[in-house]
């Protein structure tokens, strides 16, 4: 069974560094790319980038080139994505999912609450 | 302001069709890229609901199917469910290979 589980929610100060995981189990995680999706408060989903573990290729959505790191250690089967300096704005809740055969997100994560506030 | 336009929402009783359009242009839906739809269910993460235009993932009901045509694609629902209430997302890609989502459409079940 494909399953995405992701790290727990954050309360984060604007200005300090986060980075938030999505482990992948039941199925050959170097084979498949990940993404990362964006849901901010009350709004639709806004797609951010995604990630090849195989060679950690790498594609940005230009909203997020920039402002966000996506990466991946394909020893433990883990995908990332990372700030630098968090800001108020980057309150969502953010999603992994694999990018399936055909560009789709066939399987999704439980989600991840990030919440920047002084 | 979102790639592809999908209308705010939707409505209808149970039992009825209704229909939720997804409109694109020719650097995306119209460059023949596929369209995906997802269902998002109160308070969860979205569903994979139709994938390359009008397929269904094993578990879908044949009660949800997709089209395409020119720049634009749609999602019907027939006999329609109080479980059917959610927001349905259409999501294709672009001619600079990055993926993009419609706005949403909120489907009230009166």
């Amino acid at each position: 069974e494909v399953q995405l589980v992701q790290s727990g929610a954050e309360v984060k100060k604007p200005g300090e560094s986060l980075k938030i995981s999505c482990k992948g189990s039941g199925y050959s995680f170097t084979s498949y790319w990940i993404g990362w999706v964006r849901q901010m408060p009350g709004k639709g989903l806004e797609w951010m980038g995604i990630i090849y573990p195989g060679d950690s290729d790498t594609r940005y959505s230009p909203s997020f080139q920039g402002q966000v790191t996506i990466s991946a250690d394909k020893s433990i089967s883990t995908a990332y994505l990372q700030w630098s300096s968090l800001k108020a704005s980057d309150t969502a809740m953010y999603y992994c999912a694999r990018h399936g055969d055909g560009d789709v997100f066939d399987y999704w994560g439980q989600g991840t609450l990030v919440t920047v506030s002084s | 302001q979102s790639v592809l336009t999908q209308p705010p929402s939707v409505s209808g009783a149970p039992g009825q069709r209704v229909t939720i359009s997804c409109t694109g242009s020719s650097s995306n839906i119209g460059a023949g890229y596929d369209v995906h739809w997802y269902q998002q269910l109160p308070g969860t993460a979205p569903k994979l609901l139709i994938y390359g235009n009008s397929n269904r993932p094993s578990g879908v009901p044949d009660r949800f199917s997709g089209s395409k045509s020119g720049t634009s694609a749609s999602l019907a629902i027939t006999g329609l469910q109080a479980e059917d209430e959610a927001d349905y997302y259409c999501q294709s890609y672009d001619s600079s290979l990055r993926g993009v989502f419609g706005g949403g459409t909120k489907l009230t079940v009166l």
